[in-house]
C-alpha cells in the first residue's frame, strides 16, 4: 500500500545535539512538507519542497534544515540552533500538478523531546 | 499571504447534538479547501474536500460547502457521536501560488455520552 512513513515515532535529543527526522513516501508525489505541532496548537509550516533539489522556507524555518535529494525522501534536521524543539512533527505530501482537489497525505508523526 | 481562520475550541457537545465548526479563508488565487481530522497521537486524515464554489464535500455524516462569496467552508454534522471526539483542521491549497498547504489552528471537539 502507498503511504508516508515517518521514523522514528519517538525521539529524544540532548541539549546541543542535531537530530534528523525521516520522511519517506511511495505515492510518487512531487511536493512534500514538514509541519510542527505544539500541544493544543495548530500546524506551523517549517519547510516545503515542490520538486527534487528545491525547497522553500515556511513560517518557522529557523533552527531547521532539509534536503530533497530524492523524490521519495524529505528528511528534516533539527539543529542545536532550534532553542525549543520539543514538539510533534508531521510530514505530508501531495501531487504538484494533480488537479484542484488533490489532497495531502500525512505520516503518523514523530514526537521529539529534549532531555 | 493565504490564511485560514477557525473558530476556537474546545467545542463540547452531548451525543446526537448538531455540530458546526466555522472556517473562513483568505487566498490569492482560487484554492481547494479541505477538512482534516486528527485523533490523539496520530497524523492527520482527510475528512472531506471541495474544489470549486458551491461544491459540497461530505463523508461519514460530515458536510461542508465551498462558499466563495463569504470565503467560508464551515463543517457540519447533524448528530455527533463520542467517536467523533478529535481535533479538526480546515486547510487550503492554492496551486496557482506556490502550492503551499495552509492550515487553520484546529478546533478540539469533545462529545459526551
Amino acid at each position: 500500500d502507498g503511504g508516508i512513513t515517518q521514523s522514528p515515532k519517538y525521539l529524544f535529543r540532548k541539549e546541543g545535539q542535531n537530530v534528523t527526522l525521516s520522511c519517506e513516501q511511495n505515492l510518487n508525489h512531487d511536493a512534500m512538507y514538514w509541519y510542527r505541532q505544539d500541544p493544543g496548537q495548530g500546524l506551523r509550516l517549517i519547510y516545503y519542497s515542490q520538486i527534487v533539489n528545491d525547497f522553500q522556507k515556511g513560517d518557522i524555518a529557523e533552527g531547521y534544515s532539509v534536503s530533497r535529494e530524492k523524490k521519495e525522501s524529505f528528511p528534516l534536521t533539527v539543529t542545536s540552533a532550534q532553542k525549543n524543539p520539543t514538539a510533534f512533527y508531521l510530514c505530508a505530501s501531495t501531487r504538484r500538478g494533480g488537479g484542484a482537489g488533490t489532497e495531502a497525505f500525512f505520516g503518523q508523526g514523530t514526537r521529539l523531546t529534549v532531555v | 499571504g493565504d490564511s485560514v481562520t477557525q473558530m476556537e475550541g474546545p467545542v463540547t457537545l452531548s451525543e446526537e447534538a448538531f455540530l458546526t465548526i466555522n472556517c473562513t479563508y483568505t487566498a490569492t488565487g482560487y484554492p481547494s479547501l479541505f477538512w482534516y481530522v486528527q485523533y490523539p497521537g496520530e497524523g492527520l486524515q482527510l475528512l472531506l474536500k471541495a474544489t470549486k464554489a458551491d461544491d459540497k464535500g461530505s463523508n461519514k455524516g460530515f458536510e461542508a460547502t465551498y462558499r466563495k462569496e463569504t470565503t467560508s467552508f464551515h463543517l457540519e454534522k447533524g448528530s455527533v457521536q463520542v467517536s467523533d471526539s478529535a481535533v479538526y483542521f480546515c486547510a487550503l491549497i492554492d496551486r496557482e501560488y506556490g502550492n503551499k498547504l495552509v492550515f487553520g489552528a484546529g478546533t478540539i471537539l469533545r462529545v459526551k455520552s
